[in-house]
């Protein structure tokens, strides 16, 4: 099926560096949500958004909503160790079910 | 809440055996969702449930798999004959409607030998 294009595919970052990930879609999409998965879990929720230009902040994590409705971008400030994990997109049409990203692994060096 | 609940959290199996994996969603949620997730192919839809009714298996890889969905607290992902191929995590999901977020399980990792 279908996936959304993430990048980059992996990312080895020193701790304390900010972090940015994106994600783009050849379709139009009205929800886009933004997971991360750490090792031996399933994908956790970070961020929901709803509106064409939304930018939308969870603690030190900040997402938006692309203005073209294509893409999505995640940012992490200040990154630690805890960070470590695949950050997975998700995009849906309508009430589609959810199309998920290909995702980015994140690395903290120490 | 206890979450979406998976058991076993891993298995392993000679090729040949019948696996099934099993799935507790979260209590109110109506969809289900099975996915699989290797290296190689990510995150694979196989599929979901919408009131219990299967509405979408077009990612399930072949006739061994199939899936079902007695009732609204249990779904079942059987895959007979398992194959070294069909090593991976297996997720479940669930959440209200197709809509919002999913909640995912913790997983069970299968291993086909």
């Amino acid at each position: 099926g279908q996936q959304l294009n993430q990048s980059p595919q992996s990312m080895f970052i020193q701790e304390g560096e900010d972090v940015s990930m994106n994600c783009t879609s050849s379709s139009i999409f009205n929800t886009w949500l933004w997971y991360k998965q750490e090792p031996g879990e399933g994908p956790v929720l970070l961020i929901a958004l709803y509106k064409a230009g939304e930018l939308t902040s969870n603690g030190r994590l900040t997402a938006q909503f692309g203005i073209t409705r294509k893409d999505s971008f995640l940012n992490i400030s200040a990154s630690i160790p805890s960070d470590v994990g695949i950050y997975f997109c998700a995009g849906r049409r309508g009430n589609e079910k959810l199309t998920f990203g290909t995702g980015t692994r994140l690395t903290i060096i120490p | 809440d206890a979450g979406v609940i998976q058991s076993p959290r891993h298995e392993v199996t000679e090729m040949g055996q019948e696996v099934t994996l099993r799935c507790k969603p979260i209590s109110g949620h109506n969809s289900l969702f099975w996915y699989r997730q290797t290296m190689m192919r990510g995150l694979e839809l196989l599929i979901y449930f919408n009131n219990n009714v299967p509405i979408d298996d077009s990612g399930m890889p072949e006739d061994r798999f199939s899936a079902k969905m007695p009732n609204a607290s249990f779904s079942t992902l059987k895959i007979q004959p398992s194959e070294p191929r069909d090593s991976a995590v297996y997720f479940c999901a669930s959440s209200f409607g197709t809509g919002d977020g999913y909640t995912f399980g913790s997983g069970t990792r299968l291993t086909v030998v």
